[in-house]
């Protein structure tokens, strides 16, 4: 498997709190996406961070990666009922030159 | 505009049908995919395209085959459908096979 500690699968926040989803993998990668998957839609980049970067945001997004811990996260600020979605994490594979997806994170914000 | 449209939306199917799932894209992208996606599984590979007539499989190919004859269209072949392939179906492209994946609206195909 190309996953370590499982990746949270579900999670539940109220309206206005901030919310961190944490993600964690064995593939050597220098590059890890972030997608999110509305329902009955595609997934959809939301935000890309490279090795270089350790972290960067965009909007009330804010992602992070390790490299050597081989691990990434991504926090959203204030969140709202519109970000209500399944998020993926999927770090590129550096060997095989692909993008490997993670299982997702159901995350629900309740009004 | 960029898009990736997936064509059926919705089909049904019985067992031991063949099932044709066509894609295309308005991008010029090299690299094209097939996913299934299940409950609790998340998105699973079934084959990479990197262009015409060149076509790897992915983790899960068994089952399935593609063809890709022109940049702009690759397709998914179900040869005698199954009912454990009932399951929703996105295609995507991308630039390279390591760049931003583009992810059409998926076809949620069910097999009686």
């Amino acid at each position: 498997s190309q996953w370590g500690e499982e990746n949270l699968q579900a999670l539940s926040i109220q309206e206005g709190e901030d919310v961190t989803m944490n993600c964690s993998y064995k593939t050597y990668t220098t590059v890890v996406h972030w997608y999110r998957q509305d329902s009955g839609r595609g997934p959809a980049l939301i935000i890309l961070i490279r090795s270089n970067e350790r972290e960067k945001r965009s909007g009330r997004l804010r992602a992070t990666l390790d490299t050597s811990s081989q691990s990434s996260s991504l926090s959203i600020t204030a969140a709202q009922c519109e970000d209500t979605a399944v998020y993926f994490c999927a770090p590129v594979d550096t060997n095989a030159y692909k993008v490997i997806f993670g299982k997702g994170t159901h995350l629900h914000v309740l009004p | 505009d960029m898009k990736v449209t997936q064509m059926p939306r919705y089909l049904i199917k019985r067992m031991g049908e063949n099932v044709l799932l066509e894609c295309g894209q308005d991008m010029s992208h090299e690299t094209m995919y097939w996913y299934r996606q299940d409950p609790g599984l998340g998105l699973q590979l079934i084959y990479i395209s990197y262009d015409v007539d060149s076509n790897s499989e992915g983790d899960i190919p068994k089952g399935y085959r593609v063809s890709r004859k022109k940049r702009e269209h690759f397709s998914l072949i179900l040869d005698s459908a199954k009912t454990n392939q009932t399951s929703v179906y996105f295609c995507a492209s991308s630039l390279g096979s390591a760049e931003t994946l583009y992810f059409g609206s998926g076809t949620r195909l069910t097999v009686l």
